[in-house]
């Protein structure tokens, strides 16, 4: 059972360019969610979405967009890299109700990003 | 600005010492989590409290939601070097799929 599967590990990008950062989970959670991380830091929500075709800001959207058109991926995308988005990036998934209410997070190993 | 403050932001112990990590809020949450994070991987849920007041011990790892529901605790006893890692808090509401990650804690446990 993989879990929730990022890529890549590790991307270097140069001011202004674009990437998609991949995530998908095989566990069938309805729930996903990007947060990004930035040193000695906590987690900061960027999107989530509760379900295929619908997704909602999070704190700092600026600068992303998301799609959600199948339950198991959900990818990030930078269009015009800045070095403020030079972080780390963590997908995860969930499926609420698991435990009396509270929603628990399955978090991917992390996408480490530098823009230069 | 955090809604969930986290303190220390850093502890340095010696192995088979104890400590106490802290998580609080103004907020009200209906549950609290903590989470690890080692390097180079993501979070992993510790444990999850939904009740005020509620304890709950993982071996040597206690943790306390505090009775109002905006703080919460970890404590580790006879801490060992395989407890060194990032140690999140997460408060969940009652509304919503969201949740909120206090800043974190640095513990590194020295042998």
């Amino acid at each position: 059972n993989a879990g929730v599967t990022q890529t890549p590990k590790f991307r270097i990008l140069k001011i202004g360019q674009s990437m998609t950062l991949q995530c998908t989970q095989d566990m069938n959670h309805n729930y996903m969610y990007w947060y990004r991380q930035d040193p000695g830091m906590g987690l900061k929500l960027i999107y989530y979405s509760v379900g295929a075709g619908i997704t909602d800001k999070g704190e700092v959207p600026n600068g992303y967009n998301v799609s959600r058109s199948t339950t198991e991926d959900f990818p990030l995308r930078l269009e015009l890299a800045a070095p403020s988005q030079t972080s780390v990036y963590f997908c995860a998934s969930s499926s609420s109700g698991q435990i009396s209410g509270a929603n628990v997070l399955t978090f991917g190993a992390g996408s480490r990003l530098t823009v230069l | 600005t955090q809604l969930l403050e986290q303190s220390p932001q850093f502890l340095s112990i010696q192995e088979g010492e104890n400590l106490t990590v802290y998580c609080n809020s103004s907020s009200v949450f209906s549950s609290l989590q903590w989470y690890r994070q080692e390097p180079g991987e993501g979070p992993v849920l510790l444990v999850t409290v939904v009740t005020g007041g509620e304890v709950k011990k993982l071996k040597r790892l206690t943790f306390q939601f505090g009775d109002a529901r905006k703080d919460s605790s970890l404590h580790i006893t006879a801490a060992q070097t395989g407890d060194t890692g990032l140690y999140l808090c997460a408060g969940g509401k009652a509304a919503g799929n969201k949740l909120t990650f206090g800043g974190g804690t640095r513990v590194l446990v020295k042998p």
